[in-house]
């Protein structure tokens, strides 16, 4: 079974400063992906940004980039640039296998002070 | 992505009686998700809604408790049977796989059983 831990229960950044939220998994999948959820307090869950274990490039999205390590089963986010509208839950996410199914970290909530 | 609603958005129900949360996407796919978001914790999947056939439910989530109905691509229900206390969560739906296998979220039920 996998396992994906959040190690930060709770991270605060200044506004326009960066901050990175970690992420560390276990799994004996060859084949998986990882994402970055985040849920602000609308609770809508928003995919931020994905990463496909057989790539070693790390993806990046805007202000969103991931720290993909996978002999050491890593995968952090940095935010640069932090905004008040990046304030929310943070989840990461792990999907391996043929049941497509969803594994997430118990999160990290970011704070971002003005 | 596909645009996913969710009825009711909210309820408060009363102990014993069940709820039957509906789940409407704008395009056909081919799985859909339940998860529960017990308060202040993370995302756990309660059962994969299967078009044609029953619902595969994860370990510790049961049929009785909650039935899934998945009439066609667009839609499924899940119910929450003989509610007590306890099943005080947010309920979200999610489609996938998408393209790169990220799953998309509804924007969740929040329910609150007294």
């Amino acid at each position: 079974a996998q396992t994906v831990t959040q190690s930060q229960p709770e991270m605060s950044v200044q506004e326009a400063e960066t901050v990175t939220l970690s992420c560390t998994y276990d799994t004996s999948e060859s084949d998986y992906y990882l994402f970055w959820y985040k849920q602000p307090p609308s609770r809508q869950m928003i995919l931020v940004i994905r990463q496909e274990a057989y790539k070693q490039q790390n993806a990046t999205e805007n202000r969103f980039s991931v720290n993909f390590q996978k002999a050491a089963k890593s995968f952090s986010l940095k935010i640069s640039d932090s905004q008040l509208g990046d304030a929310a839950m943070y989840f990461c996410a792990f999907q391996g296998g043929s049941n497509y199914k969803l594994t997430f970290g118990k999160g990290t909530l970011l704070t971002v002070n003005p | 992505s596909a645009v996913i609603s969710q009825k009711p958005s909210r309820d408060i129900c009363q102990r014993g009686t069940s709820l039957t949360i509906q789940c409407q996407v704008d395009s056909q796919v081919t799985m859909m998700f339940w998860y529960r978001q017990q308060p202040g914790q993370s995302l756990t999947l309660i059962a994969t809604a299967n078009q044609g056939s029953e619902a595969t439910y994860e370990s510790g989530f049961v049929i009785d408790k909650f039935p899934i109905s998945r009439p066609n691509l667009t839609f499924s229900t899940l119910t929450v049977s003989n509610m007590s206390p306890e099943d005080s969560s947010i309920y979200l739906c999610s489609v996938g796989p998408s393209q790169f296998y990220e799953q998309y979220f509804g924007p969740g039920t929040r329910l609150t059983v007294t």
